[in-house]
């Protein structure tokens, strides 16, 4: 199973771009198993889901956050990307990358977000 | 975007206790459901998929039900270690929306 370590900067202020960086281990980011998730919950809330992407083609975004961000993989160093730019204090939260899969289940192919990095926290603040 | 509604938003049971946690959809969603556990400081850990599946590793006093726009977790008896929040989660369609969660306390 893979392994998932996010890492960015901790601090940013308003109107900066956001770059997150997930490191996969355990597995390749270019496996046509696995659909990468970007995941945030901001302190003392519930979890909010920003986006995914298949390295098989296809990108899917929060309609709230579609505007401001962008998932990408390198495929190369192994490692998914989360940039979020036009920053305000609402995008201070910890960011979560995760990892899901389809299995079969009673003949239907079923969706699980089975493994999660263990957050990196961002704060936006002047 | 789908609507997951959870209830309660908290609860405070005892050990041994049975607990029950529902999820609404603002629409059908099959059983396009998973429930996620998640402690102060950690990453949520995946109980149950498909709504009723078992994830592997996880506790059988965990199980889910329902289908369509209802669904149900139950904790058959409340350990110790089960006290934390409680997410549910739809990936029936886009955006994948969660639920707000179910804070589960120590009464």
């Amino acid at each position: 199973q893979v392994q998932l370590q996010e890492s960015g900067p901790r601090l940013m202020k308003p109107s900066q771009t956001l770059s997150l960086t997930c490191s996969v281990s355990g597995g390749s980011i270019r496996s046509d198993i696995y659909y990468w998730t970007w995941i945030r919950q901001p302190a003392g809330k519930g979890l909010e889901w920003i986006g995914r992407i298949y390295t098989g083609g296809s990108t899917n975004y929060s309609p709230s956050l579609k505007s401001r961000v962008t998932i990408s993989v390198d495929t190369s160093k192994n490692q998914l990307y989360l940039k979020v730019n036009s920053l305000t204090a609402a995008d201070t939260a910890v960011y979560f990358c995760a990892a899901g899969d389809y299995v079969v289940v009673n003949g239907v192919y079923t969706y699980r977000l089975d493994v999660w990095g263990q957050g990196t926290t961002v704060i936006v603040s002047s | 975007a789908i609507q997951m509604t959870q209830s309660p938003s908290s609860l405070s049971a005892s050990v041994g206790d049975r607990v029950t946690i529902t999820c609404r959809a603002s629409q059908d969603i099959r059983n396009d459901l998973g429930w996620y556990q998640q402690k102060p400081g950690k990453a949520p850990k995946l109980l149950i998929y498909a709504a009723s599946t078992l994830q592997s590793g996880v506790p059988s006093r965990f199980s889910g039900s329902g289908s369509g726009t209802d669904f149900i977790l139950t904790i058959s008896s409340l350990q110790p270690e089960d006290f934390a929040t409680y997410y549910c989660l739809q990936d029936y369609n886009y955006p994948h929306t969660f639920g707000q969660g179910t804070k589960v306390d120590t009464k």
